[in-house]
């Protein structure tokens, strides 16, 4: 069973504008870690953002941000001011203690100028 | 849908020794990709095929590691001899198309560790 689902295979966002790619995950434990991974043509994995699920607070990262609702166990990225550099793959990607890591399949983000 | 198999699911071995990983990719997928997963340099892209060719191995550390495609539904990740730096998370992942802007599909990794 998919333990990490993103539902948005394509999103597209004008430049300078604001996008959210969502992400949901599966579990049963209560501590554990999600991440947003951005993968440009180059193809390597870059690490976005990280939340840790103990935090109430939603992780920053200058333009990134995350919406982190533990309940709904819902965990999306907004990017703010997109820029023609933010076009890539985003992977969503959850751990825990006794998990490994889990990645969805992916959403991309076109960029228009 | 199996999704995308590894086994094993967890390795242990000593330093000198050879590993080899396996992966099985979705039926239908001509793409398939090696990550590492390491606490100090994150999530790496180690090699890359296409319909069975590999089409990017910049990725891959060292001539102790090497991968092979025999064919669409198999691939092996092969380190010899292994140190205990290799000791990390191996995933395997594929895809329809080897464009870079297809959705993957990730298998559950390999835990290795290398005493």
């Amino acid at each position: 069973a998919q333990t990490v689902t993103q539902s948005q295979p394509e999103m597209s966002v004008q430049e300078a504008e604001t996008v959210t790619l969502s992400c949901t995950y599966d579990t049963s434990e209560s501590d554990y870690y999600l991440f947003w991974y951005k993968q440009p043509p180059s193809r390597q994995m870059i690490l976005v953002i990280r939340q840790e699920a103990y935090k109430q607070q939603n992780a920053t990262e200058n333009r990134f941000s995350v919406n982190f609702q533990k309940a709904a166990k819902s965990f999306s990225l907004k990017i703010s001011d997109s820029q023609l550099g933010d076009a890539a793959m985003y992977f969503c990607a959850y751990r825990s203690w006794v998990d490994d890591m889990r990645f969805g399949a992916g959403t991309r983000l076109t960029v228009k100028p | 849908d199996a999704g995308v198999i590894q086994s094993p699911r967890h390795e242990v071995t000593e330093m000198g020794q050879e590993v080899t990983l396996r992966c099985k990719p979705i039926s239908g997928h001509n793409s398939l990709f090696w990550y590492r997963q390491t606490m100090m340099r994150g999530l790496e892209l180690l090699i890359y095929f296409n319909n069975n060719v590999p089409i990017d191995d910049s990725g891959m550390p060292e001539d102790r590691f090497s991968a092979k495609m025999p064919n669409a539904s198999f691939s092996t990740l092969k380190i010899q001899p292994s140190e205990p730096r290799d000791s990390a998370v191996y995933f395997c992942a594929s895809s329809r198309s080897g464009q870079a802007d297809y959705e993957q599909y990730f298998g559950p990794g390999t835990r290795l560790t290398v005493t």
